[in-house]
């Protein structure tokens, strides 16, 4: 069973731009959460995503958005980058919902260098 | 400030010794999850603990909870180079819809 596939794995971008990162849940994995890992935060959660419905979200700002489709496979979008977004992005998915006992399996992440 | 906190921040020890790690935290949970990262990698599962259950076990590590003290500890008995890693404990609140919630985590250096 073929495990949850980030990519891009690594990317450079500049200020301002946008950036979409892609992530494949595990098959039959319905929930889709993103993570964001700096050396300073932390994991730290961003969103996520169950049947195609934002169930939870974190204290980020209205520039990190996220969408889940119809076979489970979701993006996140970063609009107008910042220095500080520059971190490791981190999908994980599970057969149910975050919490509540389910465990979830994460990808390799994207690392995203902004300059 | 994050929900679980660990300790010690940073673990050195030999092969063949026991690493032990802390994880506190503030508010009830569902259960605690603890798991391992290689530098610069995904995170990896390693332990699932309700929060009616006190003790778990599997292969060489061994998780405790008291909900009394709301802290878990993570016990690696035998350490190989290979556990080398940093280990994130990670809470189900009730209170917060539910989301896992990561700690800052512990780097932990097993030098052969």
């Amino acid at each position: 069973k073929a495990g949850v596939t980030q990519t891009p794995r690594y990317l450079i971008k500049t200020r301002g731009q946008q950036v979409t990162l892609s992530c494949s849940p595990i098959s039959g994995h319905r929930s889709v959460s993103w993570y964001q890992q700096t050396p300073g935060q932390g994991l730290q959660f961003l969103f996520e995503y169950f049947s195609e419905t934002q169930r939870n979200k974190g204290n980020f700002p209205g520039r990190f958005s996220g969408r889940q489709f119809s076979n489970s496979r979701s993006e996140m979008n970063v609009s107008t980058l910042e220095l500080g977004d520059s971190a490791l992005y981190l999908c994980a998915s599970s057969l149910g919902v975050q919490g509540l006992g389910n465990t979830i399996y994460f990808g390799e992440g994207s690392w995203l260098t902004v300059v | 400030s994050q929900q679980g906190e660990e300790d010690p921040q940073a673990l050195s020890i030999q092969e063949g010794e026991n690493a032990t790690m802390n994880c506190s935290y503030k508010t009830s949970i569902n259960n605690l999850q603890w798991y391992r990262q290689n530098s610069g990698r995904g995170l990896v599962h390693l332990i699932l603990i309700r929060s009616n259950e006190r003790e778990k076990h599997s292969g060489r590590l061994r998780v405790t909870l008291d909900t009394s003290k709301k802290s878990s500890s993570l016990l690696i008995t035998a350490s190989r180079a290979a556990d080398t890693a940093s280990y994130f404990c990670a809470t189900d609140v009730k209170a917060a819809g539910n989301k896992l919630t990561f700690g800052g985590g512990t780097r932990v250096l097993v030098k052969p």
